[in-house]
């Protein structure tokens, strides 16, 4: 199985800041044939089910707002958030989908 | 506009049998070019992909859970199900019906809990 560690666990930071969530696959999760990531972030608030915000690692979602952006390839990812909202006050998770088992990170919670 | 809503008994006996239907609509099954999955969520292991279906019963499992797992879908009524055989408390968890394509999950449903105890 392709194993995702997230880092920080928990990350505090500041209305108006910015905040970077790193994901390490412990393989690549680039797929040569269509030269895309196949990693996407999750943003999830208590009792919500998960929301998907970045998909092929730096695809934002339609609706997502623009201070939110993925970056990185092969085994390395960041999801920034800029300008923090105290709406984005959420666990966030990346997830594989390169092969299957479809894996998914243990989360990073952002802290006001 | 997608709608994914879970029912299924929220307590199942130890050794017992863990059964899920997943109704969906305003995306036709039997047309759609996505697969419906099945995701679950615990504190513990976090969110674990179960498994998912197309219309033509293509189906794919994660492998930690094959054994014990059945995804059917029924197009007619626009549903597909999720059977997870001799539970224990550790599948105790949210289950979340989804709408994939190969793993990218677009979609998810509300989430349901399944406690497992006698």
């Amino acid at each position: 199985d392709i194993v995702m560690t997230q880092s920080p666990d928990s990350l505090p930071v500041s209305l108006g800041g910015r905040a970077a969530i790193n994901c390490k696959s412990s393989q690549s999760v680039l797929f040569r044939p269509n030269n895309k990531n196949h990693l996407a972030w999750f943003q999830q608030k208590p009792g919500q089910p998960p929301k998907r915000l970045i998909y092929w690692a730096s695809t934002r979602e339609s609706g997502v707002p623009d201070r939110f952006s993925g970056s990185g390839s092969g085994t390395d990812f960041t999801l920034t958030i800029s300008s923090l909202q105290a709406e984005d006050v959420a666990i966030y998770y990346c997830q594989q989908y390169y092969t299957i088992p479809y894996t998914f990170g243990l989360g990073t919670k952002l802290e006001i | 506009q997608l709608h994914l809503l879970e029912s299924g008994p929220r307590v199942v006996k130890p050794s017992g049998t863990l059964s899920l239907t997943c109704s969906v609509s305003g995306d036709p099954i039997s047309s759609s070019t996505y697969y419906w999955g099945w995701i679950r969520q615990t504190p513990g292991r976090g969110l674990e992909w179960i498994g998912c279906i197309d219309f033509r019963e293509t189906t794919y499992f994660n492998p930690s859970l094959q054994s014990r797992v059945t995804i059917s879908v029924d197009t007619s009524a626009n549903q597909f199900s999720l059977r997870l055989s001799s539970v224990t408390a550790a599948d105790t968890a949210i289950y979340y019906c989804t709408r994939e394509h190969f793993g990218e999950v677009s979609w998810w449903a509300q989430g349901t809990l399944v406690t497992v105890s006698s």
